[in-house]
């Protein structure tokens, strides 16, 4: 139980475009979702935490018009990056989180490159 | 705020050795805790997780953690490493619907 997935696992684009990240709880609902972002060889730093049916909340230095979160329901959050430049290239992870458990269940992550 | 200091980068040992890796922690009061492991271009799998309790957390693939108050730490530990278990280690405090992630340990296991 409590598997997470994320799609796609890898993405190529252009600089310019936008690209949309979904991450979907399989047998669980999912309250609270969590978009972390990692460097190479770096920890996982938040980025932004929803809920469903609320706005997302951000972190700090993590600018909410280009990294557009969307918690429609409660086995689904997207995450689009907006004019997509290279230093956006970066592995994404998700995380959702089940009620008051404070466990979080984690996404495989997503791979994106910025040409 | 709450904080994660793992203090050492890269960790190399030799198979069949055993393993500590260490975690240390800021925080108000008695969080959760969790150790991950992270293979590479991987998501994160957790090993453990400390709520409450004993404080001596077993977990999967052999690993185990002991969470000490007196030293604000949750120190990663298996009696010996199989080459399987190289990968990156992560310590995690949770609290208040947060997480903060350390910066990882990276093993490395010798034949």
């Amino acid at each position: 139980g409590a598997v997470v997935s994320q799609h796609p696992s890898r993405v190529i684009c252009k600089s310019g475009t936008s690209v949309k990240i979904e991450c979907r709880s399989l047998d669980f609902q999912a309250t609270t979702m969590f978009w972390y972002r990692q460097f190479p060889k770096q920890s996982l730093m938040l980025m932004a935490t929803s809920n469903e049916g609320s706005k997302a909340t951000y972190e700090q230095g993590v600018e909410k018009d280009k990294f557009l979160i969307n918690h429609a329901s409660l086995t689904l959050s997207t995450l689009t990056v907006t004019s997509a430049h290279p230093e956006d290239s970066s592995f994404y992870i998700c995380s959702a989180q089940q009620g008051l458990n404070y466990e979080q269940y984690f996404g495989p992550g997503t791979r994106l490159t910025v040409t | 705020a709450q904080s994660v200091t793992q203090p050492d980068i890269h960790i190399t040992v030799s198979e069949g050795a055993s393993l500590e890796l260490r975690c240390n922690y800021s925080y108000g009061a008695t969080p959760y805790l969790f150790w991950y492991v992270q293979s590479p271009g991987q998501g994160l799998q957790l090993l453990l997780k400390y709520f409450s309790g004993d404080t001596l957390v077993q977990g999967i693939k052999g690993f185990e953690a002991e969470f000490k108050r007196s030293q604000s730490s949750f120190n990663l530990r298996k009696p010996s490493v199989h080459w399987s278990d190289a990968a990156e280690y992560f310590c995690a405090v949770g609290a208040n619907n947060d997480m903060r992630f350390g910066a990882g340990t990276r093993l490395t296991v010798k034949p």
